[in-house]
């Protein structure tokens, strides 16, 4: 069974650009979370899709946004990239939320 | 005062021994908990979920729930050297559908 996959699992941007993050959850998971990790700030939650509706969203600026689509794809974009956006961004999908989710390898994002 | 507080680490135990890592949570409403272990450079991994107060074991490892003192404990016996990671405590509230991570607990294993 593959797991949760992500691309690119590698990204340099300089400040200004914008990026788009790309997950693919376990098949038969309809629920796709984001997450940044950081040193700094540990793993923080950025938002929730279940079947293409955001359920939940984190406490980051409106830079920050994301969608899913009919087959539980999900995506998420940074624009106006800043240094402090450089982080791991982890996607997790779940088949029931409350059992657990299961991480991705995440993309390193780096912002020179 | 954060929502999940887990104790600071690093932990260092001998190969053998008993690792135990703690965590406390805020939100009385929680339901779910989780533990996972993440390795330098990769991402969580999903060791452990209890939801029910008591204990949950698997293996080497057990997990312990306390909802009147809000407190969620691991413990890994028989530390293995392969142990060694960064373990994190999430907790789930219903209909909230999100995780709410502590910092982690950093654990070296010793051979």
């Amino acid at each position: 069974k593959a797991g949760v996959t992500q691309t690119p699992r590698y990204l340099i941007k300089t400040r200004g650009q914008q990026v788009t993050l790309s997950c693919s959850p376990i098949s038969g998971h309809r629920s796709v979370s984001w997450y940044q990790q950081t040193p700094g700030q540990g793993l923080q939650f950025l938002f929730e899709y279940f079947s293409e509706t955001q359920r939940n969203k984190g406490n980051f600026p409106g830079r920050f946004s994301g969608r899913q689509f009919s087959n539980s794809r999900s995506e998420m974009n940074v624009s106006t990239l800043e240094l402090g956006d450089s982080a791991l961004y982890l996607c997790a999908s779940s088949l029931v939320s409350s059992y657990g989710y299961t991480f991705g390898s995440g993309t390193r994002l780096t912002v020179v | 005062q954060k929502e999940v507080e887990q104790n600071s680490g690093p932990l260092s135990v001998p190969e053998g021994a008993i690792a135990s890592l703690n965590c406390t949570y805020s939100d009385r409403g929680s339901q779910s908990f989780f533990w996972y272990r993440q390795y330098s450079g990769k991402s969580p991994e999903l060791i452990m979920s209890i939801y029910s107060n008591g204990d949950k074991e698997d293996g080497r490892f057990t997990a312990q729930l306390n909802k009147a003192s809000q407190y969620v404990s691991l413990l890994i016996r028989d530390s293995q050297p392969s142990d060694s990671a960064t373990y994190l405590c999430a907790v789930s509230t219903p209909n909230d559908y999100k995780l709410s991570f502590g910092a982690g607990t950093t654990v070296t294993v010793r051979a």
